[in-house]
């Protein structure tokens, strides 16, 4: 199978501007999470999307959204960008739910760099 | 309040001898838990992971121990190989249908030829 991608997978914005992530799951995963990864804050959890509904939520505030499509595939946006969103953007998906097992496998991440 | 904490920020093992990485956590809620390998420039790729119903899982090379009653869970590598050189992190899940991972801050792994 193939697994997570993500595009794209560098970016350069300028403050105040908005973005879109992509992120495609591995072939028959129903949930898709977001992670942000900085130096200081190490991997923080964004949000988790199963079934086209945001099931859990991290403590972002509310500039980061996402949205999940009938074909699982996964959308992230920050609006309003501010210096401190540059980070590496990880998408990982896991298989269908009610398996018992919680391995969540990562995409190779979109570096995003805010001026 | 850092709920999984990796308090070595980095270890160095010879080619061939054992590897152990440890890991802390706080929330007596977690219920299942993960080890993450990370090289530069790439997502993180699942190892191992263990349900707070086990103590023991093991994968090749790769075993993972769980304490539930310390709240400590360690990765041992054996033998340890060059190509193991990379961050490891921890993972805890509250388990159910809470999917959110939450993460230590990852420990370097040298290993020397």
């Amino acid at each position: 199978k193939a697994g997570v991608t993500q595009t794209p997978r560098y970016l350069i914005k300028t403050r105040g501007q908005q973005v879109t992530l992509s992120c495609s799951p591995i072939s028959g995963h129903r949930s898709v999470s977001w992670y942000q990864q900085t130096p200081g804050q190490g991997l923080q959890f964004l949000f988790e999307y199963f079934s086209e509904t945001q099931r859990n939520k991290g403590n972002f505030p509310g500039r980061f959204s996402g949205r999940q499509f009938s074909n699982s595939r996964s959308e992230m946006n920050v609006s309003t960008l501010e210096l401190g969103d540059s980070a590496l953007y990880l998408c990982a998906s896991s298989p269908a739910a009610g398996t018992g097992s919680y391995e969540q496998y990562f995409g190779p991440g979109t570096r995003l760099t805010v001026t | 309040d850092q709920q999984v904490k990796q308090n070595s920020p980095s270890l160095s093992v010879q080619e061939g001898r054992i590897s152990i990485l440890n890991c802390d956590y706080t929330n007596s809620m977690f219920d299942y838990f993960l080890w993450y390998k990370k090289y530069p420039a790439e997502g993180p790729t699942f190892l191992i992971s263990i349900s707070s119903i086990k103590d023991k899982n093991e994968d090749g090379r790769f075993t993972v121990f769980l304490n539930k009653s310390a709240k400590h869970l360690s990765l041992h590598i054996v033998p340890s190989q060059p190509g193991d050189s990379a961050v490891y992190f921890c993972a805890a899940s509250r388990g159910g249908s809470n999917y959110k991972l939450t993460f230590g801050k990852g420990t370097l792994l040298t290993v020397n030829p």
